[in-house]
């Protein structure tokens, strides 16, 4: 399956805790976004990397939340100290093109989070 | 800020017939449309993306899009009870790889 993959799929966690969700993307994809989906919310733009690189994290939280993709190995979403507000399902995506490009992103199954 | 609309539904429609979800979005800098289906508990799926004024057919959907209305709209022929759903119209500047998603129309397919 070339498909975007993450795991794991659902994740509690106590309140404090961390979080740590990952993210590989489609075989020949080297971009990667993150988005968040809040209960009966839409979905929010957080975080888009190149491989070693963040190209934008406009929509990333200022404290908590981090975001890597290095050279080898999945990308990481990392919440720290997580709260009872960050229960949502977090979704990856990738794509083949980067900046300047149309560049369709498709989605992996996502992390459901649960803060306890 | 850059806002991207859609009517929340619930839209229902009988089997057979046409479903049509439309989108409104504020920035006229936006270039890239995509329309995406997510079934509940589900991943968003992409269904269609559309560059250019007009139409975009492919299979039962046709995307249409009218960038000097700023508004873009998804056609469902010959809904089937599978169509039911929830539909995000998201979209995406040039330049800027984020994309904008509206709250999605949950779309009823009634047997």
């Amino acid at each position: 399956n070339a498909g975007v993959m993450q795991n794991p799929r659902h994740l509690v966690r106590r309140r404090g805790q961390e979080a740590r969700l990952r993210c590989s993307p489609m075989k020949g994809h080297s971009h990667v976004y993150w988005y968040r989906q809040l209960p009966e919310e839409g979905l929010k733009f957080m975080v888009y990397l190149q491989k070693e690189n963040i190209i934008d994290e406009s929509g990333m939280p200022k404290e908590r939340f981090s975001a890597e993709f290095p050279k080898e190995g999945p990308s990481i979403l990392r919440i720290q100290q997580v709260v009872r507000g960050d229960s949502a399902a977090y979704f990856c995506a990738s794509s083949p093109r980067g900046t300047g490009g149309a560049g369709e992103q498709y989605f992996g199954p996502g992390t459901r989070l649960t803060v306890t | 800020q850059k806002e991207v609309e859609q009517n929340s539904g619930p839209l229902s429609v009988p089997e057979g017939a046409i479903a049509s979800l439309n989108c409104t979005y504020s920035d006229r800098g936006s270039q890239s449309f995509f329309w995406y289906r997510q079934y509940s508990g589900k991943s968003p799926e992409l269904i269609m993306s559309i560059y250019s004024n007009g139409d975009k057919e492919d299979g039962r959907f046709t995307a249409q899009l009218n960038k000097a209305s700023q508004y873009v709209s998804l056609l469902i022929r010959d809904s089937q009870p599978s169509d039911s759903a929830t539909y995000l119209c998201a979209v995406k500047d040039f330049g800027n790889e984020k994309l904008t998603f509206g709250t999605g129309t949950r779309l009823t397919i009634i047997p």
